[in-house]
């Protein structure tokens, strides 16, 4: 089904090891993001890629690092993570950067807990 | 910066019976959209309605429909005939026009149980 894919789903790790989240969408949209979520607090914007070749930071974005691939994939990196790390992350896309507002497709999510 | 409140943590409604969630926001803008986003326990969220605060008819979607109030700066979803399937957080969500995607702003959701 077309999509946006994430990976991992799940995923622990331990103070100051790094990681990368994989997000891939097979609709030829040109904005990416990603999000984060905690409880009580809604949706948090970290980066996003407005088009290819473009990135900047969200709401939250200290402790993570992004990369926009090519037009399908746009990964989150976070170098040292740290407990305050641990969330359920989004990625998202949608057609383009001005249109958002015809909405956004999300992925399933990735729970990571910091330990 | 824009604000989005949803006071209703949690909620719950008879199977075949109407629910409300409400959504309050907080803008200086006179055109804007607003959303409903469901997120079931499979977690992936799913646009359930949109709102274009410069049209006065309210949205419908099948058995969902909205409850704009510009004035009041309300936008309240209304869930008819409920489902099982219904049960999931909403969340309510805003943005601005023409500055781009990061100015979508989510609410803390409201977690929906339909009861059989």
């Amino acid at each position: 089904n077309a999509g946006v894919t994430q990976t991992p789903k799940f995923q622990v790790l331990k103070t100051g090891q790094s990681m990368t989240l994989q997000c891939a969408q097979d609709m030829n949209h040109n904005s990416m993001y990603w999000y984060r979520q905690d409880p009580g607090m809604g949706l948090r914007l970290i980066y996003y890629s407005a088009s290819e070749g473009t990135t900047d930071k969200g709401e939250v974005p200290n402790g993570y690092n992004v990369s926009r691939l090519n037009k399908r994939e746009f990964s989150l990196r976070l170098e040292s993570a740290a407990p305050s790390q641990t969330s359920v992350y989004f990625c998202a896309s949608s057609v383009g950067w001005t249109v958002a507002w015809y909405g956004y497709t999300f992925g399933s999510g990735t729970r990571l807990t910091v330990v | 910066a824009q604000t989005v409140t949803q006071s209703q943590p949690e909620m719950s409604v008879q199977e075949a019976e109407t629910v409300t969630l409400s959504c309050t926001y907080d803008t200086s803008e006179s055109n804007y959209y607003l959303f409903w986003y469901k997120q079931p326990p499979s977690r992936q969220m799913i646009l359930v309605i949109r709102q274009e605060a410069y049209k006065q008819q309210n949205a419908t979607e099948n058995r969902f429909s909205v409850n704009f109030q510009k004035a009041a700066k309300s936008f309240s979803l209304k869930i008819s005939d409920s489902q099982l399937g219904d049960t999931a957080m909403y969340f309510c969500a805003f943005m601005k026009p023409g500055t781009g995607a990061n100015n979508l702003f989510f609410g803390t959701g409201t977690r929906l149980t339909v009861i059989p």
